[in-house]
């Protein structure tokens, strides 16, 4: 069975930084594309940034371009996303996601929760 | 790129059928084979119930089916239960390089 378990979201101030992460027992997250996926409160899902199986690629939503980083550690089969200079606007539901060869989400994580206070 | 259009509500009585559309273009949902579909409860992850158009995961009632037809996808839910009430999102392949699947804008269904 696929797991995926997220940790790092809490309660941060505008400007400031949080880093999550998402470890998958059971499975080597190199294997797959992984990505992050947000829903702010009362909102749809949005795709906030994607990294590619072999690292190579990466994807990263317009409003998070410069500000977020995805990354993975492959020695503790854990995936990171940086999020720096966090907004208001940030504030959101994170979760991990598993994806397809055509970047489509076939597994979720449970979701960390992250608020921005202004 | 643009969200995929769904209906905001769908509503029907227990037993019902009712049908959620999700619409795009030939560049994504027309175009390819790859349409997911996504159940949601309220402060839950979202839980895959069909994926590659109208394949169910293991687990999956089969009460739900998909379907698509030219730039539109469907998920129909027969023998509509008061569990069945959640949002529910589609998500396409898109030929856009280097771009994730597009979500669709989410759909509400109430059971009356």
């Amino acid at each position: 069975e696929v797991q995926l378990l997220e940790s790092g979201g809490g309660l941060v101030q505008a400007g400031g930084s949080l880093r999550l992460s998402c470890t998958a027992p059971g499975f080597t997250l190199s294997t797959y594309a992984m990505g992050w996926v947000r829903q702010a409160p009362g909102k749809g899902l949005e795709w906030v940034s994607v990294i590619s199986a072999s690292g190579g690629h990466t994807f990263y939503a317009d409003s998070v371009r410069g500000r977020f980083t995805i990354s993975r550690d492959d020695y503790t089969n854990t995936l990171y996303l940086q999020m720096n200079s966090l907004r208001a606007e940030d504030t959101a539901v994170h979760y991990c996601a598993k994806l397809t060869r055509q970047w489509l989400v076939d597994h979720w994580g449970q979701g960390t929760p992250v608020t921005v206070s202004s | 790129q643009s969200a995929l259009t769904q209906p905001a509500s769908v509503s029907g009585s227990p037993g019902q059928s009712i049908t959620i559309s999700c619409t795009g273009t030939s560049s994504d949902v027309g175009g390819y084979k790859y349409v997911s579909w996504y159940q949601q409860h309220p402060g839950k992850a979202p839980k895959v119930m069909i994926y590659e158009v109208s394949n169910r995961p293991s687990g999956v009632s089969d009460r739900f089916s998909g379907s698509k037809s030219g730039n539109t996808a469907s998920l129909t839910i027969s023998g509509l239960q008061a569990e069945d009430e959640a949002d529910y999102y589609c998500i396409s392949y898109t030929s856009t390089t280097s771009q994730p699947g597009l979500f669709g804008t989410g759909t509400k269904v109430t059971v009356l």
